[in-house]
Order: structure tokens, then sequence, then C-alpha cells
């Protein structure tokens, strides 16, 4: 089995729609992430959380939101979303004193 | 703020060639660097990571990189190229103490002709 699950896998969803992709992990760590990813732009970071009481925004994190229900789990959503979220969408998962990340499958994001 | 550049964004070489796919980073201390490679449909899969001390890294699948200071580099190579490299790579940094953070390069697609 994956340490590091994202579901849906793919999703066409219409613009103003809320919606919202979920990760999980078996790999015991405290640290979760949340990149998009956009063609010749590399992986950017959303959101990340230490712990489920210690939440931060990254680089581009207008337009999402994000919630730690508990330690492996972290989810991302778009309250309301736009065309140009659509993108490859990555969540990954460290350890304190470790800063190599480990990634999921990715959820590919369609806004009509 | 640290960046990562990779300044090929398509690279083709014959199966059974070289590779080199070259990363420069930007910071002004010694940085934790790291190699990732994406096959198409998947997650980012880590190769090959730097921290300290010997400069030259062996990783996964019969990669390398070599980290040279003086250079602000982190190329990573593989001697003898498979058809199955064929992928996307990513070249990321971190900073000591950054919280984890990783910044990543745009990405360099590998195409490998049979």
């Amino acid at each position: 089995d994956a340490d590091v699950t994202q579901t849906p896998r793919n999703r066409i969803t219409k613009t103003g729609k809320r919606i919202m992709l979920e990760c999980s992990q078996t790999k015991g760590h405290d640290r979760m992430y949340w990149y998009r990813q956009d063609p010749g732009l590399g992986l950017r970071l959303i959101y990340y959380s230490f712990d489920v009481k210690d939440i931060n925004k990254g680089e581009i994190s207008d337009g999402y939101s994000v919630s730690r229900q508990a330690q492996a789990k972290f989810s991302l959503s778009l309250e309301s979303a736009i065309p140009n979220q659509t993108a490859l969408y990555f969540c990954a998962t460290s350890t304190a004193g470790r800063y190599e990340q480990y990634f999921g499958p990715g959820t590919r994001l369609t806004v009509t | 703020a640290q960046s990562v550049t990779q300044p090929d964004i398509h690279i083709t070489v014959s199966e059974g060639a070289s590779l080199e796919l070259r990363c420069n980073y930007s910071y002004g201390a010694t940085p934790y660097l790291f190699w990732y490679v994406q096959s198409p449909g998947q997650g980012l899969q880590l190769l090959l990571k730097y921290f300290s001390g010997d400069t030259l890294v062996q990783g996964i699948k019969g990669f390398e990189a070599e980290f040279k200071r003086s250079q602000s580099s982190f190329n990573l190579r593989k001697p003898s190229v498979h058809w199955s490299d064929a992928a996307e790579y990513f070249c990321a940094v971190a900073l000591t103490g950054g919280g984890n953070k990783l910044t990543f390069g745009t990405g360099t697609q590998l195409k490998v002709e049979l």
C-alpha cells in the first residue's frame, strides 16, 4: 500500500464550486505539505503544517484553505474554484529534523 | 530568498548514452540539495540527497550527483541511460533551519531515443 495517498486522483469541476482534495499518510510523519504543479513552473508550495495545530501559508495560498484533521490527514479546499486553479496538486510529508519529503501520486484538477 | 535554476527545459539522449542534468542554486550558505524524478502520471520520487560530507552522492536507479560549492551546482549524472529513465527531473533545495520547506526548480524533461 502507498504511504501517501490522495483522493480523488482526477476531478473536473465547474467555476464557483467548492472542492476538497484529501491526503492521508501512513508514514507517521508530523509534517505535511500541499503543492501545485503547473507546466514550466515546477512545484509551488500552497500550505504546510508541522502538526495538527500548526498551519502555515506557502507562497501561493490565495484562494485555498486547508484543514489538518489528524496527524495523518491534511485536506486542501478550494472555496470557489476558478479556471486558473486547473493544475496537478501534490501532497507531501516529512518529519522533523529530516528535510526530504515524500510525495503522493497527485490529483489532477480541471476547473471549467 | 533561495532559488533553484534548471537551465535545460528539455533534453534528449540516446539509450546507452551518458546523461548530465544541470542544477544551480542561489543561497549564501550550503543548503540541503535533492533530486526528484516524476514519471508520467506519477508522484515525485526521491533519487538522492546531499546534506554534507562527500560531495559525490549516490542515489537510486544508478544516478549520482556532485555538489560543487564553487559553482553553486548540484548536477545529476548517469553513465548509461535506459529507456525507462524518460521522465521529468526536479532539483530542490532546503534551507537549514527553514522548516523543511523545499524550493523546486522548474524541471527538466528527459526524452530517451531508442
